[in-house]
Parts: structure tokens; sequence; C-alpha cells
């Protein structure tokens, strides 16, 4: 069964500077997706960005970026001039391609951002 | 306009009673799902339906069932409540696109709370 780690069960930054933070996943299939989903207080889940395992490139949406080491089962996620509003639990999520496409997610970095 | 929405957003209840939660989606999609999010804020996979059929099944007491009566909707009855479960459950629908599922995105969240 696959799993996925979030070692940083919370992670402060200041704003406008910028935070990384870290995800492991244990698998042993080949094909499959990346997500960091956001949940600020308001308890909306509001995914962040997303990676195809076939995909060398690394993804980024605006400020957001990741960098997908796919032999080292590490999707880390950076956070550029961090906003107030980026200070939310950050779930790291690994989904299979094909058969049981569940969701299967880290236990969350609770980040905070200080003026 | 919303997306995945869900009824009620909070629901307070006595252990031993039956309760629903109502999930719809107007995205077009058809694959829906239900997750559980505990107190820790630990998110886990219950159950998820493709065109009204049933598809993922995790370990859940059977006072849980789900019903599909389309596959824009989604609800979730649960028999005989309990304090355990007390959480914040999420439904979640995507889109079947070449054979894949592809993002989930997700609903506001219910709190339960059992008393």
């Amino acid at each position: 069964a696959q799993t996925v780690t979030q070692s940083q069960p919370e992670m402060s930054v200041q704003e406008a500077e910028t935070v990384t933070l870290s995800c492991t996943y244990d698998t042993s299939e080949s094909d499959y997706y990346l997500f960091w989903y956001k949940q600020p207080p308001s308890r909306q889940m509001i995914l962040v960005i997303r990676q195809e395992a076939y995909k060398q490139q690394n993804a980024t949406e605006n400020r957001f970026s990741v960098n997908f080491q796919k032999a080292a089962k590490s999707f880390s996620l950076k956070i550029s001039d961090s906003q107030l509003g980026d200070a939310a639990m950050y779930f790291c999520a690994y989904r299979s391609r094909g058969g049981s496409e569940k969701l299967v997610f880290g236990k969350g970095t609770k980040l905070t951002v200080n003026p | 306009d919303t997306a995945v929405s869900q009824t009620p957003k909070y629901l307070v209840t006595q252990m031993g009673n039956d309760k629903s939660i109502k999930c719809e989606q107007n995205l077009g999609h058809d694959t829906m799902y239900w997750y559980k999010q505990d107190s820790k804020k630990f998110l886990k996979i219950m159950f998820s339906y493709n065109n009204k059929e049933l598809i993922i099944n995790e370990t859940v007491p059977n006072r849980f069932s789900p019903k599909s009566p389309d596959k824009a909707h989604l609800n979730l009855h649960i028999n005989s409540l309990e304090l355990g479960d007390s959480a914040v459950y999420f439904c979640a629908s995507s889109l079947t696109s070449g054979g894949v599922r592809e993002t989930q995105y997700f609903g506001p969240g219910t709190r339960l709370l059992v008393l």
C-alpha cells in the first residue's frame, strides 16, 4: 500500500520570504500523480498544484512550485514571496493512475506566516 | 457558483441517532468520493462511486451507507451514530478522461459532532 509522509508538523515563514514543505512517499508503482492541497481555517480543501510522475519537468503555479525527485520519492512544495493568505494546513497526496484511484494523504503541515 | 456542495455544513446530534449528509456537484464529473478527516486532521477515503456504481469501499463500519441516485449526487447515511464518528466529512468529485480519473475537487466539508 502507498504511504505519504510529511515530516514537518508545523512550519513558519516571514511574509515575503520563501518556505519549502517536505513530502516523501512510498510506492512500487511507476505511474501516478502527486498533489498538494491547502486547507485554510475555512476548512475548504483547495488544490494547489499537481504533478504527473511521467513528467520530468517540475510543476509550477504562480508562487508555488514543486521539486519532484522520482528516484528519491520526494515531492516538496516551495512557496515564494509568502503571503498572509498562505497560512493553512498543507497536505501532500498520492494517487495511482488507474485501479483504485483514491487519494492517499500525508498528515499535513501547518504553515504560519508571520507579518 | 458552487462546484461541489454539501449539506448540512454543521451537524450536531445525539449518540444512537441516524443522520444523512448530502453532496452534489455541478461540474459534470462522473466519479464522487467521501473522505473523513479526524480530529488530528488526518484525511482518509471512505467510499467512491463512478456513474452510480460503488468502486471504492474502504474498511468502514457498515453503519455507513453511501447512496448515489445519479452521477451528480452522492449521499452518506450513518446509522446508530457513535462518539467516534465525530469528524469532518468531505465530498469530492472528479472526471474520467481517457480512462483516467482526473483531479479531485472537494466540497466545503460537513462537521459532524456526536454528543
